[in-house]
């Protein structure tokens, strides 16, 4: 398995209150990527990173911002909760490797189930 | 931007039938056509993946074939086992899609024993 963690896996909270998830990588992989995941919805972008510092937005961003200081490291921050922000979280990773073309593969961590009271 | 659907949303096969699952997508610039499969409260892995000039890829009992023209990629699972009972998903790729993916709403496979 992909040495990806996610901190914590389970979190109940309040609305109105700031969360942050934690993804720590050993595999020293270039991407990284949170995904919500929801029934009917399957796994949606939230944001991900290309690199320390470099971050962009995915197609669910609102209301969710991103840090990557470090290459281990990608956090996301709910600056205020909500409750349509309940859900399963996802971080990812994938490596940029020239000699498969870019087709590379994600690797999924265990998840985080957030839910916002 | 891309848009992927997939159906059914849950299937139900006999254990050894087979069982197939489809995916269409919107954009023509997609170039990379992954599977994940996903069991229970753990994160989803990779099966099977095919490119865009690829037209149909197996691993064993697994199979991936794209139409192009159509645009739709269909996941086939031969002789069905307890095991593959998970929820799978689709996703596509763009060309320029700076390593992102697009996922389909997900298809709940049980294998009824």
């Amino acid at each position: 398995d992909a040495g990806i963690t996610q901190s914590p896996r389970h979190k109940v909270t309040e609305t109105g209150t700031p969360v942050t998830l934690r993804c720590h990588q050993t595999e020293n992989h270039r991407y990284m990527y949170w995904y919500r995941q929801d029934p009917g919805h399957g796994l949606r972008l939230i944001h991900y990173s290309y690199g320390v510092k470099d971050t962009d937005k995915g197609e669910v961003s609102d209301g969710y911002s991103v840090s990557r200081s470090k290459t281990e490291d990608f956090l996301l921050t709910l600056e205020s909760a909500t409750s349509s922000q309940t859900s399963v979280y996802f971080c990812a990773i994938s490596a940029l490797e020239l000699h498969r073309g870019y087709y590379n593969e994600q690797f999924f961590g265990p998840g985080t189930r957030l839910t916002v009271l | 931007g891309e848009n992927v659907e997939q159906h059914p949303s849950t299937l139900s096969v006999q254990e050894g039938d087979s069982a197939v699952i489809k995916c269409t997508y919107s954009d023509s610039a997609s170039n990379y056509f992954p599977w994940y499969k996903q069991e229970l409260g753990k994160g989803p892995q990779l099966i099977i993946d095919i490119r865009s000039n690829v037209g149909e890829k197996k691993d064993q009992r697994i199979a991936v074939t794209l139409n192009k023209t159509a645009k739709h990629f269909s996941l086939h699972i031969t002789e069905t086992q307890p095991e593959d009972s998970a929820v799978y998903f689709c996703a596509a790729r763009l060309i320029q899609g700076a390593q992102k993916l697009v996922f389909g709403q997900g298809t709940r496979l049980t294998i009824n024993p």
